[in-house]
């Protein structure tokens, strides 16, 4: 499988502290982005990094990306409890410039 | 307007129901998508429209069938489903050119099939 794999599956901090999660993923890429996900409902896009960019910023959202271990990462600075959701990461799929492959995806808990 | 809207929003059907869901969007994406997920799963490919044409199924029973009768909609026509087709479906679009394919996602439609 092209899936990509991402930890932890699941995440439990307080509101205030800053969140990581991590990606890793198996083939070259011309991209990889990140998408939130609220239960039940539809992915929201979050941030794209390209391949020769090695950190991207976006509020108070900050991913790496390190092609050489063919891995990224997500940190949420001070976070909210509105930022609880699931967090997957994707990239694209080398037999079509259509294709998101999306990793396995973290779980995100803010408590109050 | 930037919102990709799906219809229904659930959806109960017996297996030898036939129905249809819908989605629509008014950015100009010429690639549109639908995605089966299950709970706590990522999304799953099933079919991808570029240009009003199917350019991609991903191996998908023939008990879903997909149609795109213009740029903005989107259809996925339900016939003879099983329990286990029960899922969040999930209606995208995007652009098809520069290399970036952030992709926008409808709401989805909850699915039981019984």
């Amino acid at each position: 499988s092209q899936q990509g794999e991402e930890d932890p599956q699941a995440l439990s901090i307080q509101e205030g502290e800053n969140a990581t999660m991590n990606c890793s993923y198996k083939t070259s890429i011309n991209n990889l982005q990140w998408y939130r996900q609220n239960s039940g409902r539809g992915l929201v896009h979050l941030i794209l990094i390209r391949s020769n960019e090695r950190e991207k910023h976006s509020g108070r959202l900050r991913v790496t990306l390190d092609t050489s271990k063919k891995s990224s990462s997500l940190l949420i600075t001070a976070s909210r409890a509105a930022d609880t959701a699931s967090y997957f990461c994707a990239t694209d799929a080398l037999d079509s410039s259509y294709k998101l492959i999306f990793g396995s995806g973290t779980r995100l808990l803010v408590r109050p | 307007d930037t919102e990709v809207t799906q219809t229904p929003k659930h959806l109960v059907m017996g297996m030898t129901n036939k129905k249809s869901l819908k989605c629509e969007q008014h950015m100009g994406h010429r690639a549109m998508y639908w995605y089966k997920q299950k709970a706590k799963k990522p999304p799953e490919l099933m079919f991808v429209y570029s240009y009003e044409k199917l350019s991609i199924n991903e191996s998908v029973p023939s008990r879903f069938s997909p149609e795109c009768p213009n740029s903005s909609l989107l259809n996925l026509h339900l016939h003879a489903l099983q329990p286990e087709d029960s899922a969040l479906y999930l209606c995208a679009s995007s652009h098809t050119s520069g290399g970036r394919n952030e992709q926008f996602f409808g709401p989805g439609t909850r699915l039981t099939v019984l």
